[in-house]
């Protein structure tokens, strides 16, 4: 039973373009939604995160955007560079458990 | 530097071998925790800790056990590993557990197991 599901599993954007993860949970009770960025070799890394109580924030050139009734929330990449390429996961938070999504390969071309 | 590092990084082994992974971190975090990350399932938490001698199973603990006797390390242990535990693991910290600081701030860069 996956409480996270994110999609798409794989993505292709031009550079310059706006590449747009999403994810869906189920548990209401989760309380914090974090996005994390992986390179290959590398663990994940926080990237940027949200509480319920918000519906959009933005850091630098990646915002979250958050429809709490919809029980969804995803990630916007805007004027996506080669240097974003890498695997984005999703995750959602409930006390000291952290339930990621399945990931999301993006690969941004020059 | 503030990190968390993960020792061996790679590891074949055979079933049934009993084998320890060791996680340590130099942030003082009291929260750790450990994950293992299969293609198509993303990450999914085995056990965490919310400070010494506290830890709790996460969603996948079958299989698996820690300790927290000091605060820097969470080390995973796997009894009689089998085929089914080959994975990629990760481990993480974060200064503590609760509202928004679960997310763990810092991974390990992981350890890739091979069960034979």
């Amino acid at each position: 039973q996956q409480q996270v599901k994110q999609s798409p599993q794989s993505l292709i954007v031009q550079k310059g373009g706006i590449s747009i993860i999403n994810c869906a949970y189920e548990n209401t009770a989760f309380d914090y939604f974090p996005w994390y960025q992986q390179f290959p070799g590398k663990g994940p890394a926080l990237l940027i995160a949200i509480r319920p109580d918000v519906s959009e924030k933005k850091e630098g050139r990646f915002t979250i955007s958050f429809n709490k009734s919809a029980k969804q929330f995803s990630l916007h990449i805007m004027d996506s560079q080669p240097g974003d390429s890498a695997t984005y996961f999703c995750a959602a938070s409930r006390r000291a458990e952290l339930i990621f999504g399945q990931g999301t390969t993006l690969q941004v071309k020059p | 530097e503030a990190q968390v590092t993960q020792n061996p990084r790679y590891l074949i082994t055979v079933t049934g071998k009993k084998l320890t992974v060791t996680c340590s971190q130099n942030m003082n975090h009291e929260y750790m925790s450990w994950y293992r990350q299969d293609p198509g399932l993303g990450l999914r938490q085995i056990y965490y800790s919310m400070n010494v001698e506290v830890t709790d199973k996460g969603d996948v603990p079958e299989g698996y056990k820690v300790s927290r006797k000091e605060k820097r390390n969470f080390p995973l242990i796997l009894e009689s590993p089998s085929p089914n535990q080959t994975s990629l693991y990760f481990c993480a910290s974060s200064l503590s557990g609760g509202q928004g600081a679960a997310q763990p701030q810092h991974f390990g860069d992981g350890t890739r197991l091979s069960i034979l």
